[in-house]
This record gives C-alpha cells, sequence and structure tokens, in this order.
C-alpha cells in the first residue's frame, strides 16, 4: 500500500539554486521522515518532524508538514552538486499498522 | 564505529536456490527491518522484528523467510518460491519500531541468473 507519494519524480536545478520535494500520504500519521539515498546505497536519515510540529530546521534543509492537507515539503537551500540523489519521505500511520512505509521518491540532480 | 552490515554487496542466486543475506548491527537497536527496492522504486517492506525471537511479515513476505535469535543480527533468505528476486534489498535498524530514525545498510543487490 502506498502511503507517502513524492512530487515530483525527478527535479533537475543548477547549482546554488533550491530545491522543493514535495510529499503527500493519506493516513493519519505519528511522524514523517524524509531520507536521502546516493545511487546504489542505502537511506540515510535527514529529518523527523512529529504530526504536532509545522516546521523543522537542520542546516540547509527545511521541512515542513500540514497535516490538515496531508503534506509535507523538503526544501533544500543553496544546492550543491553532492547532493544529487534520491529523497523518499516514509510515514509511519497512527493506525493498527504503524509500519513505516516510503514514497516513490523524488530524483535530485544538481548541475554544477 | 556503530552501525549496520550487510552482506554480501552482491550475490548471484541460480533458479530454485535460497540464498541468505546478512545483516548484523552493533547499535543496540531492538527493530529490525527488510526492504526490497526495485529498479526506480521506493522501498517495500518484506518482514520486520521489534524484539528478539519475535518477527512480522511486511507487505510482499511471500518467498522470503527471517530468523531473529540474537538482536544484533536478522538474516533474510530468499526462497526458491520467490518468483522474482533480483532486487535491491537493504536492511535497516531503529530504537523503537517505526517510530524513530531508521539506520540502514549499504544494501545487497541479488541477481538470478
Amino acid at each position: 500500500s502506498q502511503q507517502g507519494e513524492e512530487d515530483p519524480q525527478a527535479l533537475s536545478i543548477q547549482e546554488g539554486e533550491n530545491a522543493t520535494m514535495n510529499c503527500s500520504y493519506k493516513t493519519s500519521i505519528n511522524n514523517l521522515q524524509w531520507y536521502r539515498q546516493n545511487s546504489g546505497r542505502g537511506l540515510v536519515h535527514l529529518i523527523l518532524i512529529r504530526s504536532n510540529e509545522r516546521e523543522k530546521h537542520s542546516g540547509r534543509l527545511r521541512v515542513t508538514l500540514d497535516t490538515s492537507k496531508k503534506s509535507s515539503s523538503l526544501l533544500i537551500t543553496a544546492s550543491r552538486a553532492a547532493d544529487t540523489a534520491s529523497y523518499f519521505c516514509a510515514t509511519d500511520s497512527s493506525g493498527n499498522t504503524g509500519k513505516l512505509i516510503f514514497g516513490q521518491g523524488t530524483t535530485l540532480q544538481v548541475k554544477p | 564505529d556503530g552501525g549496520i552490515t550487510q552482506s554480501p554487496k552482491y550475490l548471484f542466486r541460480k533458479e530454485g536456490q535460497n540464498v541468505t543475506l546478512s545483516c548484523e548491527q552493533n547499535l543496540n537497536h531492538d527493530a529490525m527491518y527488510w526492504y526490497r527496492q526495485d529498479p526506480g522504486q521506493g522501498l517495500r517492506l518484506i518482514y520486520y522484528s521489534q524484539i528478539v525471537n519475535d518477527f512480522q511479515k511486511g507487505d510482499i513476505a511471500e518467498g522470503y523467510s527471517v530468523s531473529r535469535e540474537k538482536k544484533e543480527s536478522f538474516p533474510l533468505t530468499v526462497t526458491s518460491a520467490q518468483k522474482n528476486p533480483t532486487a535491491f534489498y537493504l536492511c535497516a535498524s531503529s530504537l523503537a519500531a517505526f517510530r524513530s530514525e531508521a539506520f540502514f545498510g549499504q544494501g545487497t543487490r541479488l541477481t538470478v541468473v
């Protein structure tokens, strides 16, 4: 079952520009997480935002959560070529299953 | 160094064979997970374990089996019943099941030859 869905599927920007990725989900959640994956590697945790939080920052990353719209966004400011990767949102349903469900990801390419 | 280690990095399986993927963590995490990732896709949950000697099926458990005899180890066996096993397999662990940051291994790429 698909819980989080990212938009856009692919994004190409120039170095120095900002990158915004969106995630929509269907059911109530306890928290939402963003992960990064370099090609052929494991995922790396970026940020966890709880359902009672609206915004969180970590370095050049800014995550927002709108539970009324069941959506989240990840903003990477002043992007660098090294930010090139796939970005996934993951949600844990506050329902019975409580499993962490990953979206299909946004592939970000930052051109130097 | 604390972390989660998967081995091997690449694995080739002949049709009809069972193969076992290794996952070890020294983070003292209670919860461990196995995910499957197909090209250009997100992760799908195969099995998870919230505590030693206990595990539950995820969304795509058919053709897979696991064990959790030790806190540090959560091996995944891909059986011959799994009809399309070629994929990238990711193991992860976390302090509490699905409620906290997950730490991932570097993955095992399994190919059926």
